[in-house]
């Protein structure tokens, strides 16, 4: 499978843990994008690299989270002392070049705090 | 500052008929693209069409085409003969500028498309 993959697919975590995602893009793919979606809203955008450099964060984004994308290639998203509003799916997309080239999207890691 | 929206929460179809989804956005900028995506129950975000504002023709892909009416800033999802496997959340999309150019992706609420048999 050559597509967007992410791990894992479904993580339950307790309040005030520690969680992290990771995101492997396509191949060759030099931007790569985090999307976060609640239910029943249409995913926002938190943060995109292209390459390995972190080009844009949303303001979604608070100081809990981190991202990164070593070497270019997969990318992880760290949430730290995790609350219960962080529960959502967190959608990891792909794209060749800037421009008209479309996003690919992972299928998502669903996130739910208890 | 940019926007989409989509005003049906829900739609029903019956198997093999025609369906529209409704699109409209907000932008100032002359350039934009607009996006459609299927999202199954699965959660996997998938492309179906692509209309760039400068195209002089509406984008078709296979059952799915794109009525582009850019006067009235709509670009809403036509699909023709639906199948079971179509019943998903449907979501409108456009390309925002933000830091370094366009970048990120400004999604509707979604619809969702329940086909019956």
């Amino acid at each position: 499978d050559t597509g967007v993959s992410q791990d894992p697919r479904h993580k339950i975590t307790k309040r005030g843990q520690n969680v992290t995602f990771r995101c492997d893009p396509i191949s060759e793919h030099n931007r790569l994008y985090w999307y976060r979606q609640t239910l029943g809203q249409g995913p926002e955008f938190l943060t995109y690299f292209q390459n390995e450099a972190q080009l844009e964060k949303s303001r979604l984004l608070s100081d809990r989270f981190s991202a990164e994308r070593p070497k270019g290639s997969f990318s992880t998203l760290e949430i730290q002392r995790t609350e219960q509003g962080d529960s959502a799916m967190y959608l990891c997309a792909s794209q060749f070049r800037a421009g008209t080239d479309t996003q690919y999207f992972g299928p998502g890691t669903r996130l739910t705090v208890l | 500052a940019q926007k989409i929206t989509q005003t049906q929460p829900g739609m029903f179809v019956q198997e093999k008929e025609a369906v529209t989804l409704d699109c409209t956005y907000d932008t100032s900028d002359q350039s934009y693209g607009l996006f459609w995506y299927k999202q199954p129950s699965s959660g996997e975000m998938i492309f179906l069409i692509y209309q760039g504002s400068y195209d002089e023709q509406n984008a078709t892909e296979g059952r799915y085409s794109l009525n582009f009416q850019k006067a009235r800033k709509s670009a809403n999802l036509v699909i023709s003969a639906s199948q079971l496997g179509d019943s998903a959340m449907y979501f409108c999309a456009m390309r925002g500028f933000g830091t370094g150019g366009y970048n990120k992706l400004i999604f509707g609420a979604g619809t969702r498309l329940a086909v019956h048999p």
